[in-house]
């Protein structure tokens, strides 16, 4: 039972253009969602967060959209810029037993930024 | 600092045998996962520990893997019989109690 899908394995765009990374979930406890972006041999590195009472974060080219009614979030990033190709992970947590807070991660969609 | 450091970086063992992952989390983080990424299932968690104590082990998938925090700046995770199935990239992250997570360079592990 996949709780946070990520339903494109991989998605390519030009350079100076717009990346848009989709991602749905379906619990609804979910009260914090993240993502992280992967390069080869490396491990994830945090990206971007939101909580489940904003709709949108923004940190300079990089911006994520929460639709709670939808159960669905993405990341956009622009413009594109060739150093962005990576796996990118959309996470969500909630909090859990002994008050410890757990991720659970989509399976990642691969960017390649076309120069 | 110190970010979370995984050891070894890369096994490679024959099916049958004991494969033992290390990790030293980040000083003053008091939960720690493990994690392992497969092309299949993307990134699963396996186990996770708040202040040492195992919290949540339902990701592990057999009785041949275990996992022990015996203070906080260790942990291991073992796997005994390896068996190729086994083969992926391990993860070790920890957190300060809060959601976002810094994790390892990983160990890459092929069963043979």
């Amino acid at each position: 039972d996949q709780q946070v899908k990520q339903n494109s394995p991989s998605l390519s765009v030009q350079e100076g253009r717009i990346s848009i990374l989709n991602c749905d979930y379906t619990n609804s406890m979910f009260d914090y969602f993240l993502w992280y972006k992967k390069y080869p041999a490396e491990g994830p590195t945090f990206l971007i967060s939101i909580s489940s009472i904003k709709d949108k974060n923004e940190d300079g080219r990089f911006t994520v959209f929460l639709n709670k009614s939808a159960k669905h979030l993405s990341l956009h990033i622009v413009p594109s810029q060739p150093g962005d190709s990576a796996v990118y992970f959309c996470a969500a947590s909630v909090i859990s037993s002994g008050s410890a807070r757990q991720l659970t991660f989509g399976s990642g969609t691969q960017l390649t930024v076309l120069p | 600092d110190a970010g979370v450091i995984q050891s070894p970086r890369h096994e490679v063992t024959e099916m049958g045998q004991e494969v033992t992952l290390r990790c030293k989390p980040i000083s003053g983080h008091n939960s720690l996962f493990w994690y392992r990424q497969t092309m299949m299932r993307g990134l699963e968690l396996l186990i996770y520990f708040n202040n040492n104590v195992p919290i949540d082990d339902s990701g592990m998938p057999e009785d041949r893997f275990s996992a022990k925090m015996p203070n906080a700046s260790f942990s291991t995770l073992k796997i005994q019989p390896s068996e190729p199935r086994d083969s992926a990239v391990y993860f070790c992250a920890s957190s300060r109690g809060v959601p976002k997570l810094f994790f390892g360079e990983g160990s890459r592990l092929t069963v043979l």
